[in-house]
């Protein structure tokens, strides 16, 4: 079993649509969660990350830790074309990722 | 330096070829990883190298595969005897601490195997 499940999309909607991305890990010693985004053919950047369960917004950007399912999700709210990226979950303090999926916000 | 840099950006080798990629970590951060990341996939951890700790060398996917962190600093990955399948981007990252909040990536390096 991967430590990290992503589904890899591809995902694709319309511009000012909610987008809501998932991972699932296995391992409960995981302590900080975040998200990446990449862009084509650039090294990935860190989006935002988070140490509790709960939600923490940053602008548009929303990530939300349930530690007891072992579940983390990231939504973007009113998409922009600008945001299509890979969007990769990671968890450290090992740093690990997901998968990462593809996202295209259609204008 | 402002940021994590590697070199060089794009690299085709042939079949049966060694081949080094290097990276130059943001100053002064402790930690570095190398992953590799072929076509639509994600992440495939490599190696990690905490300050004077010995590797974690885990991912390492053969033993022609290796890595060194001289002086805490500057890294080499090594890949002896390159197969097509080694074909992809192998991209190094740095962070400040074992904390590892925050890893600040480098470009990546793309091998192509012929």
């Amino acid at each position: 079993q991967k430590e990290v499940e992503q589904d890899p999309g591809p995902l694709s909607v319309p511009e000012g649509a909610i987008v809501s991305l998932n991972c699932t890990y296995s391992n409960s010693a995981f302590q900080y969660f975040m998200w990446y985004r990449q862009y084509s053919r650039k090294g990935p950047e860190l989006l935002m990350y988070t140490y509790s369960s709960g939600n923490k917004e940053d602008g548009r950007f929303t990530a939300q830790v349930d530690k007891s399912s072992k579940y983390i999700s990231l939504f973007i709210r009113d998409s922009q074309p600008s945001d299509s990226a890979t969007y990769l979950c990671a968890l450290a303090q090992k740093l690990v990722f997901g998968q990462g999926t593809r996202l295209t916000i259609n204008p | 330096g402002a940021g994590v840099s590697q070199s060089p950006s794009n690299k085709v080798t042939e079949k049966g070829k060694d081949v080094e990629l290097r990276c130059d970590p943001i100053s002064g951060h402790t930690a570095l990883y190398w992953y590799r990341q072929s076509l639509g996939q994600g992440l495939e951890f490599l190696i990690y190298f905490q300050g004077n700790s010995a590797p974690d060398k885990s991912g390492l996917p053969s033993d022609r595969f290796s890595a060194e962190r001289t002086g805490g600093s500057v890294s080499t990955l090594t890949i002896q005897r390159t197969q097509q399948e080694d074909s992809a981007v192998y991209l190094c990252a740095s962070t400040r601490d074992r904390a590892n909040t925050e890893a600040f990536f480098g470009q990546g390096t793309r091998l192509t195997v012929v």
